[in-house]
């Protein structure tokens, strides 16, 4: 199983709404992801979870709150985002955040298009 | 400096034809890893190939092919006998030995495949 998934695949949400993106994958990956894309633009990093503790945060802001419950889950928390947030937010994952023994490509859930209006 | 550039913005060809998406890298790290990711309309990057920076064998998978040459810091990549299920945007990404596997993305190449 070489899946990650991702719900919802769409969100529209208001200013001032509080929602959550949920990602997960069952491929015993240590090291998950979040990305955000706009569109012609290739992907953000915008965080990364090594074995469920933040390892990367790419000055992200506060309004944006990733968490992650277990190993096979990750979760992007929004509340009072910002018409310019919308855009495609991918989660991926990889064997580990190490590059030293190959192996560290990452495999990329279908998206979640967010539309905040 | 990483950097990775796909000086085509757009493709566009008619099927059966074959077509071929250049990336040109920078780094100075010895150890490096370069990616070739599809993104189809739908949105899910879908890993193709890895390769290293010792491994400078070209590989082919089916229609696809690609060629990487550290002489001239190019990963290319080949379809044959292209498909219209071939019409996606293409990322070349690069990684080095000790970041993290945080990726270098492209700007991207959309390939039209037309009937």
């Amino acid at each position: 199983d070489t899946e990650v998934t991702q719900t919802p695949k769409h969100l529209v949400m208001g200013m001032t709404n509080k929602k959550s993106l949920k990602c997960e994958q069952h491929m015993g990956h240590r090291a998950m992801y979040w990305y955000k894309q706009k569109a012609k633009k290739p992907p953000e990093l915008m965080f990364v979870y090594s074995y469920e503790k933040l390892s990367i945060n790419e000055s992200v802001p506060s309004r944006f709150s990733p968490e992650c419950p277990n190993s096979s889950l990750l979760n992007l928390h929004l509340h009072a985002l910002q018409p310019e947030d919308s855009a495609l937010y991918l989660c991926a994952s990889s064997q580990s955040m190490s590059t030293s023994g190959g192996d560290n490509e990452q495999f990329f859930g279908p998206g979640t298009r967010l539309t905040v209006l | 400096a990483q950097k990775v550039t796909q000086a085509q913005t757009e493709i566009s060809v008619v099927e059966k034809e074959d077509v071929t998406l250049d990336c040109v890298y920078e780094t100075r790290d010895t150890t490096y890893y370069l990616f070739w990711y599809k993104q189809p309309p739908s949105g899910e990057l879908v890993f193709l190939i890895r390769r290293n920076s010792f491994d400078e064998q070209n590989e082919i998978s089916g229609r696809y092919s690609w060629n990487f040459q550290k002489s001239t810091s190019s990963f290319n990549f080949t379809i044959t006998a292209s498909q219209v299920v071939d019409s996606a945007v293409y990322f070349c990404a690069l990684n080095y030995l000790y970041n993290f596997n945080k990726f270098y993305f492209g700007s991207g190449t959309k390939l039209n495949v037309k009937p």
